[in-house]
C-alpha cells in the first residue's frame, strides 16, 4: 500500500462528454503528478503539480487540466473526451525529501 | 529529451531461477536517477529499486539488484529465486534530478514466473 487513493476505480464515458478523476495524495506529499497508460504501453506523464500550481506539463492537450488541494487530493479534468482517451489514469504524489513517486491503483477510462 | 528504451517485450522464468530485464536510456544529463518499478495485474505500480546515477555501487533490495553501467546508459534488473509473486510488467523509468517533475518510462517487460 502507498497510502494513495484514486476514485472512481473504472469509468466509462461517451466521446464529448468531460470528465473529473480525483487522487488522494500521502499527507506531506506536495507534488502529485498524473500519467496516462494506453494498454500495454508505458505511463505517459500529462502534468504535475506543486503546491497548487501546475509545474511542468507533458505533450497533452489544453483539454487536459487539472488542480491541487491543500488537503493532498487533487483532480484530472479532461474535456471533450475523444476514443484515444481511453487507457488507465494514474497519480503519483511525492515531494518532502524525498524524490521517489508513489503511485495510486489508477482510474480506467473507458470512452465509447 | 530523455528516452528510456526496454528490449525484452516479454521474459518467463522458472520459479527460483534468475532473470534479468534490460534497459537502456538516452540522455545529457550527468546526475539523475532510475527506477524498476512492477506493476501486477492488480495496476498498482509499485517501486521495486532505484539507482542515483552519482552512486557507482549497484543498487541492491534483497532479491533484486541492478546493473548500472553509466558509460553505456545501462540499466538492467537482476531477480533472483524468482517467485510466482513476481509475474507482472516490470517498467524501467528515468528522472532528470531530484527536482525532476517527471518520469519517463519504457514500454515495459511482462515477465512471466513458470512452477
Amino acid at each position: 500500500e502507498t497510502g494513495v487513493t484514486q476514485s472512481p476505480t473504472h469509468l466509462i464515458k461517451t466521446r464529448g462528454q468531460q470528465v473529473t478523476l480525483r487522487c488522494s495524495s500521502q499527507s506531506g506529499h506536495n507534488t502529485v503528478s498524473w500519467y496516462q497508460q494506453a494498454l500495454g504501453q508505458g505511463p505517459q506523464f500529462i502534468f504535475q503539480y506543486y503546491r497548487e500550481e501546475e509545474n511542468g506539463r507533458g505533450n497533452f492537450p489544453p483539454r487536459f487540466s487539472g488542480l491541487q488541494f491543500p488537503n493532498y487530493s487533487s483532480e484530472l479534468n479532461v474535456n471533450a473526451l475523444e476514443l484515444d482517451d481511453s487507457a488507465l489514469y494514474l497519480c503519483a504524489s511525492g515531494g518532502g525529501n524525498s524524490y521517489e513517486q508513489y503511485f495510486g491503483p489508477g482510474t480506467r477510462l473507458t470512452v465509447t | 529529451a530523455q528516452t528510456v528504451t526496454q528490449s525484452q517485450p516479454e521474459m518467463s522464468v522458472q520459479e527460483a531461477e534468475t532473470v534479468t530485464l534490460s534497459c537502456t536510456y538516452d540522455t545529457s544529463e550527468n546526475n539523475y536517477y532510475l527506477f524498476w518499478y512492477k506493476q501486477p495485474p492488480s495496476r498498482q505500480m509499485i517501486l521495486v529499486i532505484r539507482q542515483e546515477a552519482y552512486k557507482q555501487q549497484n543498487a541492491t533490495e534483497n532479491r533484486f539488484s541492478v546493473n548500472f553501467q553509466k558509460a553505456a546508459k545501462s540499466f538492467s534488473l537482476k531477480i533472483s529465486d524468482s517467485q510466482l509473486g513476481d509475474t507482472a510488467m516490470y517498467f524501467c523509468a528515468f528522472m532528470r534530478d531530484q527536482y525532476g517533475n517527471k518520469l519517463v518510462f519504457g514500454a515495459g517487460t511482462i515477465l512471466r514466473v513458470k512452477s
